[in-house]
Formats: C-alpha cells, sequence, structure tokens
C-alpha cells in the first residue's frame, strides 16, 4: 500500500498570503496525484489532479507540483473560503489511499 | 452531474446495511465509481470501486469479504452492499464519480451517515 503523508498538520496564515502544502508518497507515484478541498459539513471537492492540472472550475490562485515522490500545492493570495482541509490522493496502485489532511486556518 | 445516496442510519454490530446512489446529469454506464467514507472527525478513506462496464471489482482491505459494490444501469444506480458491519465501519458515506474514468473522483454525492453501535 503507498502511503502519503502530508505536512504540516495545520497552517495558520491570513487572507492574502501564500499556502503552501506538501504530500510525500512512500514510494514513487510518477505524477498520479490529486488535491481535494473540504469544508466543514460538505463532500470534499477536487482541485488538482495528475499533479498539476486543474479540474474544471476551479481558480487559478491553485497550483499543483511535483512528480515521483514530492508533491506541493500551493494557493495563492488566500480567499476567506480557502480556509479548508485539504487532502492528497493517489490512484497509482490499488489501494487507493488519501493522505491524513492539512487544515489550513486563518491566522 | 447529480449523485444522491440513500440508505444510511443506525444498525447493530453484526448487521447489514445496503446504500444507494442514484446518478444523474451523465451517461452513467459510460463512468467508474466509487465510495469514500469519513468517520467522524477524521480523514478520508477509500473504500471500493467499480469498473464502467461493472465487470471489475476493487476493495480496500479493511472491508474485503465484507462489501460489495454493485451498479444497475437500467436505473442508474450504485450499490454498496455491507454485511458483518462493525463499529469501525461508523463514517458518512460517500458516493463518487471518477473523472474520465481515471480514479480520482471528480464529483460527490452529500453523504449518507451510517452508525454502528448497540
Amino acid at each position: 500500500e503507498i502511503v502519503l503523508t502530508q505536512s504540516p498538520a495545520t497552517l495558520s496564515l491570513s487572507p492574502g498570503e501564500r499556502a503552501t502544502l506538501s504530500c510525500r508518497a512512500s514510494q514513487t507515484i510518477f505524477s498520479y496525484l490529486a488535491w481535494y478541498q473540504q469544508l466543514p459539513g460538505r463532500a470534499p471537492r477536487l482541485l488538482i489532479y495528475d499533479a498539476s492540472n486543474r479540474a474544471t472550475g476551479i481558480p487559478a490562485r491553485f497550483s499543483g507540483s511535483g512528480s515521483g515522490t514530492d508533491f506541493t500545492l500551493t494557493i495563492s493570495d488566500l480567499e476567506p473560503e480557502d480556509f479548508a482541509v485539504y487532502y492528497c490522493q493517489q490512484r497509482l496502485s490499488w489501494p487507493i489511499t488519501f493522505g491524513q489532511g492539512t487544515r489550513l486556518e486563518i491566522k | 452531474v447529480q449523485l444522491v445516496e440513500s440508505g444510511g442510519g443506525l444498525v447493530q454490530p453484526g448487521g447489514s446495511l445496503r446504500l444507494s446512489c442514484v446518478a444523474s446529469g451523465f451517461t452513467f454506464h459510460t463512468y467508474a465509481m466509487g465510495w469514500v467514507r469519513q468517520p467522524p472527525g477524521t480523514g478520508l478513506e477509500w473504500v471500493s470501486a467499480i469498473s464502467a462496464s461493472g465487470d471489475n471489482t476493487f476493495y480496500a482491505e479493511s472491508v474485503k469479504g465484507r462489501f460489495t459494490i454493485s451498479r444497475d444501469s437500467s436505473k442508474n444506480t450504485l450499490y454498496l452492499q455491507m454485511t458483518s458491519l462493525t463499529v469501525a465501519d461508523t463514517a458518512v458515506y460517500y458516493c463518487a464519480r471518477t473523472l474520465d474514468n481515471m480514479y480520482y473522483f471528480g464529483h460527490w454525492g452529500q453523504g449518507a451517515l451510517v452508525t454502528v453501535s448497540s
């Protein structure tokens, strides 16, 4: 099973700042990584797939990078609605696995 | 795209439950589908997936042998039959559609709460 480790567990920032979230895989997953955003009480929303492709309707301030084992989600110029929990997910091999999440909170 | 789950509820340990997910707004039989769960206050856990044709099914180790995923294209409905339920299966269960048949989840239902308790 491929283990995804996200860091930090919690990130405290202010609106307008840049957020950098990390996801590390226990073995190479090439570019088969997605990022999701989950607001409280809501279903997750797909942000990025295949490491760097924005899903339909996702604002340009969300960007993804990385390949192999190290991946980054960057949110530039944070908006109030961006404060949420973010998960990464790999699809290279079964079982599909998610990271444990990073909580982005308002400082 | 709309996914509407039903069938959640309270069940005793050892009991069974079947979740349903009615899909609309897309051609159901052309997309692989999946279930993802989220125990209270914790993160996401993939549970199961099924190919567009229904010929291939996949399960997390934690539910293998106890849960069965299936689909009925005539009803545009995805199912998750859950048996031998334990407290550890308590979670919100989300039905999700894959992204262009890549096993990412581009669309999600609102979730169905399953509570296993005596």
